[in-house]
């Protein structure tokens, strides 16, 4: 069975300009969650997908950031501007519906690590 | 709001040497607690979890927690580290209700560091 994955797995990018990351659950997986990690912080919590509705949000810094799941699969998170305090690294992790999902194991992929110059 | 620390942000340990990482949490609450470890090039993948029941919780690769509800604690243990524990370790607390249910409070990640 395949891992999460996420798509790229470096982006280097100038202040101002527009990125987008991209994170494939684990199929089957109705939860999908974004964090985030800047260095030599924790990892901090962005946003929660069940299917393609957003269930939890309020961990996105600001309006810059915009996360997407059409259909309910994979998942988009695009930073427009970018600004340089956006640099970090970004996971992705999925986790199964069944038996609630405070009590479900999130699977991580294995992180974007953007630079905004 | 919910905070989770971890005390020791760098450990370096001679292999066979006993390791204990700490880690507090805020949140008074009903919660479940997570360590995850990131070796070098890898993923995060879950070490161990604590949900109910016992409080001393047995994970994977010789590792284990104790949870003291007493203390907000959830500190793991191994009695022999080996130089392929070499990682970063990272205590989660899940203690959200209602909409914010899924989400993982981190602690900042202690960076282990085994010679061998």
């Amino acid at each position: 069975e395949a891992g999460v994955t996420q798509f790229p797995s470096h982006s280097v990018i100038e202040k101002g300009q527009t990125v987008t990351l991209r994170c494939d659950p684990i199929s089957g997986h109705d939860n999908l969650y974004w964090y985030r990690r800047v260095m030599g912080k924790e990892i901090k919590f962005l946003l929660h997908f069940v299917k393609e509705s957003k269930q939890d949000e309020s961990g996105m810094p600001n309006n810059r950031f915009l996360a997407e799941r059409t259909g309910g699969t994979y998942s988009t998170l695009k930073v427009q501007p970018a600004e340089l305090e956006d640099s970090g690294v970004y996971f992705c992790a999925s986790s199964q519906a069944s038996g609630g999902v405070r009590n479900n194991e999130q699977f991580f992929g294995p992180g974007t690590r953007l630079t905004v110059l | 709001a919910q905070s989770v620390s971890q005390h020791n942000h760098h450990v370096i340990l001679s292999e066979a040497a006993s390791l204990e990482l700490g880690c507090n949490y805020s949140y008074g609450g009903t919660v479940n607690l997570f360590w995850y470890v990131q070796y070098p090039g890898q993923h995060l993948q879950l070490l161990l979890k604590y949900f109910s029941g016992d409080p001393l919780v047995k994970g994977i690769k010789g590792f284990e927690a104790e949870f003291i509800k007493s203390k907000f604690s959830f500190n793991l243990r191994k009695p022999s580290v080996q130089w392929s524990d070499t990682a970063e370790y990272f205590c989660a607390v899940n203690a959200g209700r209602g909409s914010t249910l899924g989400r993982l409070y981190f602690g900042r990640g202690t960076q282990l560091t085994v010679w061998p």
